[in-house]
């Protein structure tokens, strides 16, 4: 099946600074990825639809301004938490849909943030 | 936009035992997926069952899909330890989530 690596698996930062998280699709081009956030014993939050060559889509709520996102081939995308504050401290998961196949999400190891 | 409701939130079996999860959702759709999420990993996609299809299986799962009553079910059969995780139903080409039903199966 198709596969999508996230770098890093964890990281641990200061307040006020930024961290990228990387997404990529391994064996296909996803003109598409999705970024998802997770707090602990909850559900995943889709943040923003991540599309090659163009801006990001955000979902309502998710500032776009601290959240950036960079679709720049069809291989990779990033996640750039700008200016982190505990209250980031999350697990980020990211997904692709391969378009040769049919509907199916896959996705990321995903990636768990500490802002201290 | 929708998300499936899975129902119940939290399952406790007894290895060996079969394992059934609900989902529900409320406006049409072409097809249903379900997923799962090992504590601290991404999610694994298990199946898509299309809405012209009543059933389907993919070795010890079984799911199954009533358009009429906007309805799914995923049976997992002779559970094991391993099959202990959250799983999650996708109603159409959606991206959003529910809460899922957290199954602990006791070896």
């Amino acid at each position: 099946g198709a596969v999508v690596s996230q770098h890093p698996s964890w990281v641990i930062c200061k307040s006020g600074t930024s961290v990228k998280i990387e997404c990529r699709s391994l064996d296909f081009q996803a003109t598409t990825m999705f970024w998802y956030r997770q707090f602990p014993k909850q559900s995943l939050m889709l943040m923003a639809t991540s599309n090659e060559g163009s801006k990001a889509t955000y979902e309502q709520g998710v500032e776009k301004d601290k959240f950036l996102i960079n679709h720049a081939s069809l291989t990779l995308s990033t996640l750039t938490v700008t200016s982190a504050h505990p209250e980031d401290s999350s697990f980020y998961i990211c997904s692709a849909r391969d378009p040769a196949g049919a509907y199916e999400q896959y996705f990321g190891p995903g990636t768990r943030l500490t802002v201290t | 936009s929708q998300q499936g409701e899975e129902d119940p939130q939290a399952l406790s079996i007894q290895e060996g035992e079969n394992a059934t999860m609900n989902c529900s959702y409320k406006t049409s759709i072409n097809n249903l997926q379900w997923y799962r999420q090992n504590s601290g990993r991404g999610l694994v996609h298990l199946i898509l069952i299309r809405s012209n299809e009543r059933e389907k299986h993919s070795g010890r799962l079984r799911v199954t899909l009533d358009t009429s009553k906007k309805s799914s079910s995923l049976l997992i059969t002779a559970s094991r330890a391993a099959d202990t995780a959250s799983y999650f139903c996708v109603p159409g080409n959606q991206f959003y989530f529910g809460t899922g039903t957290s199954l602990t199966v006791i070896p």
